[in-house]
C-alpha cells in the first residue's frame, strides 16, 4: 500500500522568505506521480505541482518547485518568495494506480507573516 | 470549462434525514471520486467510478452511504439516515485517464453539518 507522510502540522515563514515543506512517501511501484495541492482558508483543493518518478528534473511551477530526491523517497515543496495569499493547508499526494486517484498526507499548514 | 461543480456548498441537517450531494464533473473525464475530509481522518476516498460504473467503494463507511452515476455528467453520494459524526466537507473530483499527470479536479465541496 502506498503512504504519505507529512510530519510538519504548522509552520510559519516571513513574508519574502522562502520555505519547505516537507513530504516522504514510501511505494513498492517503480511508476508513480506525486502532487502537492494547495487548500486555502475557503476550502478549496487548488492543484500546485507533479513530479513523475522517471522525471529527471525537479518539477518547477513559477514560485514552487519541488525537491524530488528519489533515492530518499521525499518530494518537498519548496515555496520562494512566500507571500501573505500563500497562507493556507498544502496537501503532499501520490497518484494511486489505475486511476484510483490519490492518496493524501495529513498536510501542513502554512502562516506567511508579514 | 466550468470546472467540477458541487451542489450545495452548505447543508445543515438534522440527525435522521437524508441527505443528497450533486456532482458534475468536468465534460470528457472518465474518472470521479468522493471524497471525505474531517480534521480526525483527513481525507478519505469514499467511492471511485469508471466511466459511469463503481469501481471500488471499500472506502464507504456504512451501509447509510450510497453512490451514483446515472450518467457521465452527474453524480450523487446519498446518506440515510445521517448521523452527526458524518459531519465532514465532501469533496468530488474528476480527472481523466492517460491525461498529463492525471492530476484531480475538484469541486468546491460540501460542507455537511448534522446536528
Amino acid at each position: 500500500a502506498q503512504k504519505i507522510t507529512q510530519t510538519q502540522p504548522g509552520m510559519f515563514v516571513q513574508e519574502k522568505e522562502a520555505v519547505t515543506l516537507d513530504c516522504t512517501y514510501d511505494t513498492s511501484d517503480q511508476s508513480y506521480g506525486l502532487f502537492w495541492y494547495k487548500q486555502p482558508s475557503s476550502g478549496e483543493m487548488i492543484f500546485l505541482i507533479y513530479q513523475g518518478s522517471y522525471d529527471e528534473q525537479n518539477a518547477t511551477e513559477g514560485r514552487y518547485s519541488l525537491n524530488f530526491q528519489k533515492a530518499r523517497k521525499s518530494a518537498n515543496l519548496v515555496i520562494s518568495a512566500s507571500q501573505l495569499g500563500d497562507s493556507a493547508m498544502y496537501f503532499c499526494a501520490m497518484r494511486e494506480p489505475l486511476g484510483r486517484g490519490n492518496t493524501f498526507g495529513t498536510g501542513t499548514k502554512l502562516q506567511v507573516i508579514p | 470549462d466550468a470546472g467540477v461543480i458541487q451542489s450545495p456548498r452548505h447543508e445543515v441537517t438534522e440527525m435522521g434525514q437524508e441527505v443528497t450531494l450533486r456532482c458534475k464533473p468536468i465534460s470528457g473525464h472518465d474518472y470521479l471520486f468522493w471524497y471525505r475530509q474531517t480534521m480526525m481522518r483527513g481525507l478519505e476516498l469514499l467511492i471511485y467510478f469508471n466511466n459511469n460504473v463503481p469501481i471500488d467503494d471499500s472506502g464507504m463507511p456504512e451501509d447509510r452511504f450510497s453512490a451514483k452515476m446515472p450518467n457521465a455528467s452527474f453524480s450523487t453520494l446519498k446518506i440515510q439516515p445521517s448521523e452527526p459524526r458524518d459531519s465532514a466537507v465532501y469533496f468530488c473530483a474528476s480527472s481523466q485517464r492517460g491525461a498529463t499527470n492525471e492530476k484531480l479536479f475538484f469541486g468546491s465541496g460540501t460542507q455537511l453539518s448534522v446536528l
